[in-house]
């Protein structure tokens, strides 16, 4: 189906391990985002891209690395976990082909880490 | 550096009645997007409402409409005849060169 999906939906870690989360999307959309959503901080951007190969940091990127090889794929990884990245993680897409409203992003469902 | 802020961490309504969230931005940046965002206890994130800065006219989509003021860095949510499936948290966000979210407002609808 076409859209956004996160993959895992939940993962319990421990302190210390590597941790990747999978992000797909299926539009071609040139952007895309992961967020981070902690109670009281609402959304906060981790890292973005603008297209393949093109990648930079937004407001929370201590421990986190991210890459993108392909338009349709946005891997985030923990290269060493710690209980302060336990949260639940959002990625997002935004298109500007023109055929989208400009600057709406769209969301996938995502992914519950728990770090212990 | 660029905020959003919603001060209502909070908010209940009467099923069929009116309430408003507010929110307010800081950017100095001209061209920009402002929208809000649902997240229904799913966590699914859901678009609710979608303003160019460069228009003047409020947007409006069916029972949500917005109270745009650019001078004042505004941008409130007007939910009106509110419905139980209306209870959500709300997100105020921000795109520009960046992209911001507020903290959010945990709305409740009272049957």
């Amino acid at each position: 189906d076409a859209g956004i999906t996160q993959s895992p939906r939940y993962k319990i870690t421990e302190t210390g391990r590597q941790v990747t989360l999978m992000c797909h999307q299926t539009w071609s959309h040139s952007y895309m985002f992961w967020y981070r959503q902690d109670l009281g901080h609402g959304l906060r951007l981790i890292y973005y891209s603008a297209a393949a190969d093109i990648t930079d940091k937004g407001e929370v990127p201590d421990g986190y690395v991210v890459s993108r090889s392909k338009t349709e794929n946005f891997p985030l990884t923990l290269e060493s976990a710690t209980r302060s990245q336990t949260s639940v993680y959002f990625c997002a897409s935004l298109g500007t082909s023109g055929r989208e409203p400009l600057g709406t992003q769209y969301f996938g469902p995502g992914t519950r880490l728990l770090v212990l | 550096a660029q905020t959003v802020t919603q001060s209502q961490p909070e908010m209940s309504v009467q099923e069929a009645e009116t309430v408003t969230l507010s929110c307010t931005y800081d950017t100095s940046e001209n061209n920009y997007y402002l929208f809000w965002y649902k997240q229904p206890p799913s966590r699914q994130m859901i678009l609710v409402i979608r303003q160019e800065a460069y228009k003047q006219q409020n947007a409006t989509e069916n029972r949500f409409s917005v109270n745009f003021q650019k001078a004042a860095k505004s941008f409130s949510l007007k939910i009106s005849d509110s419905q139980l499936g209306d209870t959500a948290m709300y997100f105020c966000a921000f795109a520009g060169n960046q992209f911001y979210f507020g903290t959010g407002t945990s709305l409740t609808v009272i049957p």
